[in-house]
């Protein structure tokens, strides 16, 4: 079945050190997305990609990279500059840019101790 | 001013009870509008998209008034099963047309 696979569903990272949440998707999709969802909030845009080897900023990028070496995956990383990391990231895909439908994953929920 | 507000709820609503959802937006210019569904800790998913002569998927009719930039969804005939928070999504304009999520409203339906 197609779908998009976040891994690990959950992760805990000490203050200081950067962590990779892993996002990968056999739906053949070329836009995919990153978003941070906090208590209360809406999600919020961290980066997006429309092709591969190409990524663009969201709304929220800062203390955030990501790459997309190929189609498939795009992997977000957390870094040590992100101040309040803990939250629940959701990755997504579309056909392409602009598409309507999205489809999430199943989310990483990442906690600071 | 947010771009997408909703009454955060919780509306708590009996098996059987008629609720209604609403939403604003900011944006004149925005294209598409969408209701999504999310469960506790799970990933939102589309529950339908929303047109200018209203639409209707069973228990479901969402209404889109673009003069006065409101979106709404009602339920009919509500089931325990229909307990989630509920997100409008709307598709704004410009260089890059991306979804931009309500914070949502929960909805807990009881026996």
């Amino acid at each position: 079945d197609g779908g998009i696979t976040q891994s690990p569903k959950y992760l805990f990272r000490k203050e200081g050190q950067n962590v990779t949440l892993s996002c990968e998707q056999n739906l053949n999709h070329d836009a995919m997305y990153w978003y941070r969802q906090d208590p209360g909030q809406g999600l919020r845009l961290i980066y997006y990609s429309q092709i591969v080897n190409d990524f663009q900023k969201g709304d929220i990028a800062e203390g955030y990279s990501v790459s997309r070496e190929k189609k498939e995956s795009f992997p977000l990383t957390v870094t040590s500059a992100q101040k309040n990391p803990t939250a629940f990231y959701l990755c997504a895909s579309s056909i392409y840019r602009d598409a309507d439908g999205y489809t999430f994953g199943s989310g990483t929920r990442l906690t600071v101790v | 001013r947010k771009e997408v507000e909703q009454d955060p709820g919780p509306f708590n609503v009996p098996e059987g009870a008629t609720v209604a959802f609403n939403c604003t937006y900011s944006n004149s210019a925005s294209q598409s509008f969408f209701w999504y569904r999310q469960d506790c800790r799970k990933e939102p998913k589309l529950l339908m998209s929303v047109y200018s002569s209203g639409n209707e998927d069973g228990r479901f009719t969402a209404q889109l008034n673009r003069a006065s930039q409101y979106i709404s969804l009602l339920i009919r005939d509500s089931k325990l099963s229909d307990s989630a928070t509920y997100l409008c999504v709307v598709k704004s304009s410009g260089g890059y047309n991306k979804l931009i999520f309500g914070a949502g409203t929960r909805l807990a339906v009881h026996p």
